[in-house]
């Protein structure tokens, strides 16, 4: 089934730790998303990318970093891990190549706890 | 400041009712608007968008919501609710050449046989 693929699931950390949250996607969009989603603040926007080989700052991305080596996959790390970054992480994914405004594909999460 | 407003965390209604939940956004230029769904464990699902043209859309499973410009809503709207609704809400704004969304905090649904 065609899609957005996130591991893992879940995920406890000791605070100090470096984490990687992994995201693919098969379909074949130009844009991807990295959102977390945390209790009375809905979801915001970590970083994103419009195409292979770029990537921009969403409204909170301090303590992430991502990397877009290739259409499929946009991994977002926790280079030193704290309990703020306690969170569900959604990736998502759009084709904006038809002149945006489309339609968030989103995968179905990866919870993060922070200790 | 872009932003997105649901005033209601938690709606609670009972199986066939009708059902308004409510969002107020603020962009500076034409809006692009949408409309989300989120069952639980899961991620998010499109309901419906507006961009242009007619000012009443329609999405799935039966839901509609309505642009008015004059009061900067796009309410989400159902005549008679399910009990498969029960799930949170998310309304989002977005601008044509891009999909970087700004979402709301989301409205919580729960529904009563």
């Amino acid at each position: 089934i065609a899609g957005i693929t996130q591991a893992p699931t879940s995920q406890i950390l000791a605070a100090g730790r470096r984490m990687t949250l992994r995201c693919t996607q098969d379909m074949r969009h130009n844009a991807m998303y990295w959102y977390r989603q945390d209790l009375g603040l809905g979801l915001r926007l970590i970083h994103y990318s419009n195409t292979a080989g770029t990537t921009g700052k969403g409204e909170v991305p301090d303590g992430y970093s991502v990397s877009r080596a290739n259409t499929d996959d946009f991994p977002l790390t926790l280079a030193s891990a704290v309990p703020s970054q306690t969170s569900v992480y959604f990736c998502a994914s759009s084709d904006t190549r038809r002149g945006g405004g489309g339609e968030l594909f989103f995968g179905e999460g990866s919870r993060l706890t922070v200790l | 400041a872009q932003s997105v407003t649901q005033p209601d965390i938690h709606i609670t209604v009972s199986e066939g009712a009708s059902l308004e939940l409510r969002c107020n956004y603020s962009y500076g230029a034409t809006p692009y608007l949408f409309w989300y769904v989120q069952s639980p464990g899961q991620g998010l699902q499109l309901l419906l968008k507006y961009f242009s043209g007619d000012t009443l859309v329609q999405g799935i499973k039966g839901f509609e919501a309505e642009f008015k410009r004059s009061q900067s809503s796009f309410n989400l709207r159902k005549p008679s609710v399910h009990w498969s609704d029960a799930a949170e809400y998310f309304c989002a704004v977005g601008a044509r050449d891009t999909d970087k969304l700004i979402f709301g905090t989301g409205t919580r649904l729960q529904v009563f046989p």
